[in-house]
């Protein structure tokens, strides 16, 4: 199974808005309400930020989004903050009952 | 709240095996899914499998042929064997926890433990 494709890196200046794609197959992502996305600081285990394309665990501030169309999902980060710097993965469930994650997208702010 | 912790030798040398194990506190280790993911440094994530309560295994296919997870309740312990490894198994390895509630079943990891770094030489 190949990695989910994701932009490299996104930047964004404070308060703007970033979205990264995630771009799948019709074997996971396309297939599947099943992409979750993780926050991953430097040197710290990952988060889960949204899980089932657009939910929020409890906790994660709704300034993270997500949505999907075909095979494409993408994560959505407005009024972006300091703190909203990482990395950041998705992942789906796939047709033959493993996951994959994505290539991952370093989030800068400016 | 559940806790997981992996355990195990942090050189490994070429050609043997690596062990490790995920010690689960705060909750059972029945009923749910494990996961073991690595990531080499610098590099993203990549799902090694899943291991159910009662021994049910997945694994990706790609470490399929070098791959074993076993469970032991008792000890509320998963682990994972990788055998015959190379300089590229040289990774943080983490465990996971995925997520249920009641008789729903999600597709994604909620607990995550800290990770141990395994490092392939001789």
């Amino acid at each position: 199974q190949s990695a989910l494709t994701q932009p490299a890196s996104v930047s964004g200046s404070p308060g703007q808005s970033i979205t990264i794609s995630c771009t799948g197959t019709s074997s996971d992502v396309g297939i599947y309400n099943f992409v979750s996305w993780y926050q991953q600081h430097p040197d710290k285990a990952p988060k889960v930020m949204i899980f089932d394309v657009t939910n929020r665990p409890s906790g994660v501030s709704n300034r993270f989004s997500g949505s999907k169309s075909g095979n494409t999902a993408s994560l959505t980060i407005s009024g972006l903050q300091a703190e909203d710097e990482a990395d950041y993965y998705c992942a789906s469930y796939t047709t033959t009952n493993t996951y994959v994650f994505g290539t991952g997208t370093k989030v800068t702010v400016l | 709240q559940v806790q997981l912790q992996e355990s195990g030798p942090g050189l490994v040398k070429p050609s043997e095996t690596l062990s490790l194990t995920c010690t689960v506190s705060g909750d059972s280790i029945n009923s749910y899914y494990w996961s073991w993911i690595r990531q080499p440094a610098g590099k993203g994530l990549e799902w090694i499998g899943r291991i159910y309560s009662n021994g049910n295994t997945k694994y990706n296919p790609s470490l399929n042929s070098r791959v074993t997870m076993s469970v032991d309740t008792s000890k509320n312990q998963f682990s994972l064997t990788l055998n015959s490894v190379t300089a590229a198994d040289t990774a943080v390895y983490y465990c996971a926890r995925i997520k249920r509630a009641g008789a729903i079943r999600y597709y994604y990891m909620d607990v995550w433990g800290t990770g141990t770094t395994v490092t392939v030489s001789s």
